[in-house]
C-alpha cells in the first residue's frame, strides 16, 4: 500500500491566489482528516469525513476554506483567497472503523507558504 | 483546544538511556494514542491504549495509562539516535469522532 498520497508536498502562491490541497486516503479506510500543523499552534483538526461525508467542521478557520471528498478515493481542501497567515504544513490523514483498534495513517504533508 | 498536553516540551539524552514522556488530558476518553513524527514528515502511529488497558507494550515502547488521574506515559527503553522525534499524544475529541493532539515531547538521542 503506498498510504495516504498528499499533493503538492509543497507550495508556494501569492496571497489571494486560489490554493487546492489534494488527499488519496488508503483503500479501504472510511474516516479522512485534514490537519494544520504550526509552530504556534501545534496540531489543530480543520475538518473530518466518515464514508465521504463532513461530520465535523468546526476546526475551519473560516469561510474561506473548504474540503470536499466526492469519492472514497479523493479529497480537497481549498482555500480561496489565500493569506499569509495561512501558511503552514497541511497533512491528511485516513483511518479504519474505531473498532479495529488501528490508528490514523498520515500523509507526508503539504507544506504551504502564503507571501 | 488541544486535549492532551504532554511533558516535558524538550528532552535529552545518550544513547542506551531510556526516555519517559508524560500526557494529560481533560474529558473522559474511549482510548489514548501515541504518534511519532520525524522532521519534516508525517506523524506515525505507534500505539494504542484504551481506556480499560492500563497498560501495553510494542517491542520497545512501553505505555500506561492511568484514567483516575487522567494521565499517560510513554517509555522508550534502550534509545537510540533513529528516536529523535517529536512524540504525541492523542485522545479523541468529545464528540468521539476524532484525535486532538497535544503539541509534543521533542526528543534528542546522542550518540
Amino acid at each position: 500500500d503506498a498510504g495516504v498520497i498528499q499533493s503538492p508536498r509543497h507550495e508556494v502562491t501569492e496571497m489571494g491566489q486560489e490554493v487546492t490541497l489534494r488527499c488519496k486516503p488508503i483503500s479501504g479506510h472510511n474516516s479522512l482528516f485534514w490537519y494544520r500543523q504550526t509552530m504556534m499552534r501545534g496540531l489543530e483538526l480543520l475538518i473530518y469525513f466518515n464514508n465521504n461525508v463532513p461530520i465535523d467542521d468546526s476546526g475551519m478557520p473560516e469561510d474561506r476554506f473548504s474540503a470536499k471528498m466526492p469519492n472514497a478515493s479523493f479529497s480537497t481542501l481549498k482555500i480561496q483567497p489565500s493569506e499569509p497567515r495561512d501558511s503552514a504544513v497541511y497533512f491528511c490523514a485516513s483511518s479504519p472503523p474505531p473498532e479495529t483498534g488501528l490508528g490514523y495513517t498520515f500523509g507526508s504533508g503539504t507544506r504551504l507558504t502564503i507571501v | 483546544s488541544q486535549q492532551g498536553e504532554e511533558d516535558p516540551q524538550a528532552l535529552s539524552i545518550q544513547e542506551g538511556e531510556n526516555a519517559t514522556m508524560n500526557c494529560s488530558y481533560k474529558t473522559s476518553i474511549n482510548n489514548l494514542q501515541w504518534y511519532r513524527q520525524n522532521s519534516g514528515r508525517g506523524l506515525v502511529h505507534l500505539i494504542l491504549i484504551r481506556s480499560n488497558e492500563r497498560e501495553k507494550h510494542s517491542g520497545r515502547l512501553r505505555v500506561t495509562l492511568d484514567t483516575s488521574k487522567k494521565s499517560s506515559s510513554l517509555l522508550i527503553t534502550a534509545s537510540r539516535a533513529a528516536d529523535t522525534a517529536s512524540y504525541f499524544c492523542a485522545t479523541v475529541n468529545q464528540a468521539g469522532t476524532a484525535l486532538i493532539f497535544g503539541k509534543g515531547t521533542t526528543l534528542s538521542v546522542s550518540s
